[in-house]
């Protein structure tokens, strides 16, 4: 059974660059089929895709957030990366990291990571 | 303003049926699988539906999805106090080089 888990600071300060990993266990981050993302929600509110790849590599980018967005895999430790540039009050929100396996939806979930962002 | 239009709240008492819709374009639902997420309070969300109308196992035969058109719907059936959660539709949307989209969630209440 797959699990994933977030890992990141909780708190950045308005303009700096937040980094966030997900470490996969339980599987190969690059086994095929396999897709892989990114989704946040704001404190209070609804969930909304950032971004992700799958198994051949192509990435996905939210358009809204596309030009700030970099999402990345390091194979050998089995994580995922996010990083999001030029943070603001806006951005605070609780992190997720999702996969599933073909299209048959996101079925593995984190816990989830509160990220706030304030001076 | 999410791209998936989903009504904001819904409510029934137990043991009835409630149905929360989604609707979208033909380049999100219109060419692509519906799936719906259902999420309590301070957890992280859980596939429900997957391709319009599969169910993840485990998960309950009151829940069903069906899709027409630009349209999905999600249908709770012989509904039970734990249903109340926010239930959330997403799918891929094949615009701007593709990427996915989610409905705003609707908030069930269970009288």
């Amino acid at each position: 059974q797959l699990q994933l888990q977030e890992s990141g600071p909780g708190l950045v300060k308005p303009s700096e660059t937040l980094s966030l990993i997900c470490s996969v266990s339980g599987g190969s981050i690059s086994s095929n089929s396999y897709y892989w993302g990114w989704i946040r929600q704001p404190p209070g509110k609804g969930l909304e895709w950032i971004g992700g790849f799958d198994h051949t590599g192509t990435t996905y980018y939210n358009p809204s957030l596309k030009s700030r967005v970099t999402i990345s895999v390091d194979t050998s430790k089995n994580q995922l990366s996010l990083k999001l540039n030029s943070m603001s009050a806006a951005d605070t929100a609780i992190y997720y990291c999702a996969g599933q396996m073909g299209s048959s939806g996101l079925s593995y979930w984190g816990l989830g990571a509160l990220v706030i962002v304030s001076s | 303003q999410s791209v998936l239009t989903q009504p904001p709240s819904a409510s029934e008492t137990p043991g009835q049926r409630v149905t929360i819709s989604c609707s979208g374009s033909s380049s999100n639902i219109g060419s692509n699988f519906v799936y719906w997420y259902q999420q309590f309070p301070g957890t992280a969300p859980k596939l429900l539906i997957y391709r319009n109308t599969q169910r993840p196992s485990g998960v309950p035969d009151r829940f069903s999805g069906s899709k027409s058109g630009t349209s999905a719907s999600l249908a709770i059936s012989g509904l039970r106090s734990e249903d109340e959660a926010d239930y959330y539709c997403a799918a891929w949307d094949d615009s701007l080089s593709g990427h996915w989209v989610f409905g705003g969630g609707t908030k069930l209440t269970v009288l």
